[in-house]
C-alpha cells in the first residue's frame, strides 16, 4: 500500500450505531487530519494531530470521537449520530502540523451515510 | 477570519478550450495559496501552489499567478483534456508557528466533453 489509506470507502449506519473510520499512511508522516466534506460547503477541518497529539478539534461534536495510537493510524469513532451527519469523510497526512511548505496528502474517504 | 471565495460551478467546456476558474481570498496575513484537485472517487491532490506575492505556480499545464493586490489566485489552462474533468479547490494557509491548517473554498466541478 502506498500513499493514505481509508477503509470503508462507503458505509451506512443508524443512528443508533456504533461504527469506526480508519486512515493508515505510508508515508512516514507525524501529522493526521481528519476533514468532512459536505455537498456545496468547503471542507471543514475536524481534527488535527501532530506526532500522535491532537492540536485542533475544531468545534466537532462529541459524537465524533478521534483516536490516534501511533503517527501512522487515525480513527474517528462515530456514535448517535445525526442524518446531517451524512458526508465524505476525509483523512489527510502531512510530514508535520505546521510549515507552509508541508503538503497535505489526502486519502480517498469514506462515504458516510446515516439513516 | 480567513476565507476563500472561488467561482460555482459546474464549468462544461470542450476540450482544447481556455480554461479560468476564479479564486480569491481574504486572509488577515501574509497566506500561501494552493489549488487542489479531486477526481473521480479519489481524495485531493495538490495541484500547484505560491507561497508569496506574484509566484507563479504551474504543473500539468495549470498556471495560477499570486495577486496580492487583487487578493486573487486564478487557475488557468490554455487547452484542456477530457482527462482535466474533476473538482478543483483553491485554499490558503497561513503560517502561525505550527498550529497551521488549511481554508479550503467550495470546489468548482469542471467537465470538459470531446
Amino acid at each position: 500500500e502506498t500513499g493514505v489509506t481509508q477503509t470503508p470507502r462507503h458505509l451506512v449506519m443508524g443512528m443508533t450505531n456504533k461504527k469506526s473510520l480508519k486512515c493508515e499512511q505510508h508515508l512516514g508522516h507525524n501529522a493526521m487530519y481528519w476533514y468532512k466534506q459536505s455537498a456545496k460547503k468547503p471542507l471543514e477541518l475536524m481534527f488535527v494531530y501532530n506526532f500522535k497529539e491532537q492540536t485542533e478539534n475544531n468545534s466537532v461534536p462529541s459524537r465524533f470521537s478521534p483516536e490516534c495510537p501511533n503517527s501512522s493510524h487515525l480513527f474517528l469513532h462515530l456514535h448517535t449520530l445525526q442524518p446531517e451527519d451524512s458526508a465524505l469523510y476525509l483523512c489527510a497526512s502531512s510530514p508535520v502540523a505546521g510549515g507552509v511548505r508541508n503538503e497535505q496528502f489526502f486519502g480517498p474517504g469514506t462515504r458516510l451515510t446515516v439513516l | 477570519g480567513d476565507s476563500v471565495t472561488q467561482m460555482e460551478g459546474p464549468v462544461t467546456l470542450s476540450e482544447e478550450a481556455f480554461l479560468t476558474i476564479n479564486c480569491t481570498y481574504t486572509a488577515t496575513g501574509y497566506p500561501s495559496l494552493f489549488w487542489y484537485v479531486q477526481y473521480p472517487g479519489e481524495g485531493l491532490q495538490l495541484l500547484l501552489k505560491a507561497t508569496k506575492a506574484d509566484d507563479k505556480g504551474s504543473n500539468k499545464g495549470f498556471e495560477a499567478t499570486y495577486r496580492k493586490e487583487t487578493t486573487s489566485f486564478h487557475l488557468e489552462k490554455g487547452s484542456v483534456q477530457v482527462s482535466d474533468s474533476a473538482v478543483y479547490f483553491c485554499a490558503l494557509s497561513i503560517s502561525n508557528f505550527g498550529n497551521e491548517k488549511l481554508t479550503f473554498g467550495t470546489g468548482t466541478r469542471l467537465t470538459i466533453i470531446p
